[in-house]
């Protein structure tokens, strides 16, 4: 069974520009989760989509957006790049609402110049 | 105001040694994870405890939830090499899918 898969591993970016993540789940995994991972604040939960549908959301600027399809595959979306935004972006899959073993890609590295 | 702290921040030992990571909070968690992430890499599940007072054992890794599942352990016995990463701990509130992260322990074992 294949486990996360994030798309791409490094991106570098300018500031100001915009960029797009995405990420797959496991298959049958219905719950996508997104973090940003700084060294200095951890891991911080970005969003969380289940079914199409964003059902948490974290205290970030809403340059920050994301989307869920039908597939269950997600993409997040920075606008407006921040050299701050420089981090490692991480996804998580969970099986069902409510369950929140999550399971991880190997992140996309996004440095902002 | 962080929500999960993780002690110590940094641990380096030597091969052989045994150490314990601590996780604390004031707040009540329906569940919480142990997580371990190697540079690079996204973080690993490595036990999921429910049920206050709850141990997991995985192999030389001891998981404790505390009686009032505000707290949890992991202690290791005769760390090895491949022991080395981020060990991160995770709770979970309610229902939601919102996990929150502590800050993560650094563990580094010296051969």
């Amino acid at each position: 069974k294949a486990g996360v898969t994030q798309t791409p591993r490094y991106l570098i970016k300018t500031r100001g520009q915009q960029v797009t993540l995405s990420c797959s789940p496991i298959s049958g995994h219905r719950s996508v989760s997104w973090y940003q991972q700084t060294p200095g604040q951890g891991l911080q939960f970005l969003f969380e989509y289940f079914s199409e549908t964003q059902r948490n959301k974290g205290n970030f600027p809403g340059r920050f957006s994301g989307r869920q399809f039908s597939n269950s595959r997600s993409e997040m979306n920075v606008s407006t790049l921040e050299l701050g935004d420089s981090a490692l972006y991480l996804c998580a899959s969970s099986f069902v609402q409510g369950r929140t073993e999550a399971f991880f890609g190997q992140g996309t590295r996004l440095t902002v110049v | 105001t962080q929500l999960l702290e993780q002690s110590p921040q940094f641990l380096s030992i030597q091969e052989g040694e045994n150490l314990t990571v601590y996780c604390n909070s004031s707040s009540v968690f329906s569940s919480l994870q142990w997580y371990r992430q190697e540079p690079g890499e996204g973080p690993v599940l490595l036990v999921t405890v429910v049920t206050g007072g709850e141990v997991k054992k995985l192999k030389r890794l001891t998981f404790q939830f505390g009686d009032a599942r505000k707290d949890s352990s992991l202690h290791i016995t005769a760390a090895q090499p491949g022991d080395t990463g981020l060990y991160l701990c995770a709770g979970a509130q309610g229902g939601s899918e919102k996990l929150v992260f502590g800050k993560g322990t650094k563990l580094t074992v010296n051969p």
